[in-house]
């Protein structure tokens, strides 16, 4: 079967850094995705991977590798707005877009 | 640009009573999903549409039907709800050209609870 396996929680102090990973098991790949979700919102796009490597948007990182079926977000000089799930999704062979239960991180002051 | 919206934004529904749940897209994306969200669990598709008159099964498609008749419109009806249909419902669309034009976008929800 297909499966995506995320940490349920994760807390982390403001300022800081923090990495969230994502193992994936997909019947192919054709792409990886990070959401945000803040609570009762709906999810918003934060990156895409579909190469091995790292790909940086400011204070959000993400990176891929394709042999290991791994990914991580990974989250600098963290602010309280930080505070949301993430959800790691990832399109199989068919294009079918599997998704993985999200992390919660939580921000402390 | 409204972007992706939802009708309405928060419903209770009596167990056996029928509801369509209404969402409208104006990025004229080709494909478009309808996601049930229930806490511990991922996103779980339930119908989907690559393009204009034509639907799929997603993963949980029982007691829910879809219809596209046009690219802007996905409505998603129950037609005898049930307990276990109590969740926030998600629309997305996305360009399905490959790629990141793959990157789905969310509509802001509706939360459903059936009783």
């Amino acid at each position: 079967g297909q499966n995506i396996d995320q940490p349920t929680e994760m807390t982390a102090t403001e300022g800081a850094i923090v990495q969230i990973n994502c193992t994936y098991q997909t019947s192919g790949f054709n792409g990886l995705f990070w959401y945000q979700q803040h609570a009762g919102e709906a999810p918003t796009f934060l990156s895409y991977n579909v190469l091995d490597g790292l790909e940086e948007k400011g204070r959000f990182s993400s990176f891929l590798s394709r042999s290991k079926g791994y990914s991580y977000l990974l989250l600098k000089e963290l602010q309280m707005k930080d505070s949301a799930s993430y959800l790691c999704a990832v399109y199989d062979s068919n294009y079918q877009l599997i998704w993985g239960a999200g992390t919660k991180l939580i921000i402390k002051p | 640009t409204a972007g992706i919206t939802q009708a309405p934004t928060s419903q209770i529904l009596a167990a056996g009573r029928s509801m369509t749940l209404r969402c409208t897209q104006d990025m004229r994306h080709n494909a478009m999903y309808w996601y049930r969200q229930d806490l511990g669990l991922g996103l779980r598709l339930i119908h989907y549409s690559n393009t204009a008159g034509t639907t799929g099964k997603g993963e949980v498609p029982d007691g829910y039907s879809v219809s596209r008749a046009n690219t802007d419109d996905f409505p998603l009806t129950l037609a005898s709800a049930v307990p276990s249909q109590t969740s926030v419902y998600f629309c997305a669309s996305s360009d399905s050209a490959g790629g990141l034009e793959d990157t789905q976008y969310f509509g802001p929800g509706t939360r459903l609870t059936v009783l």
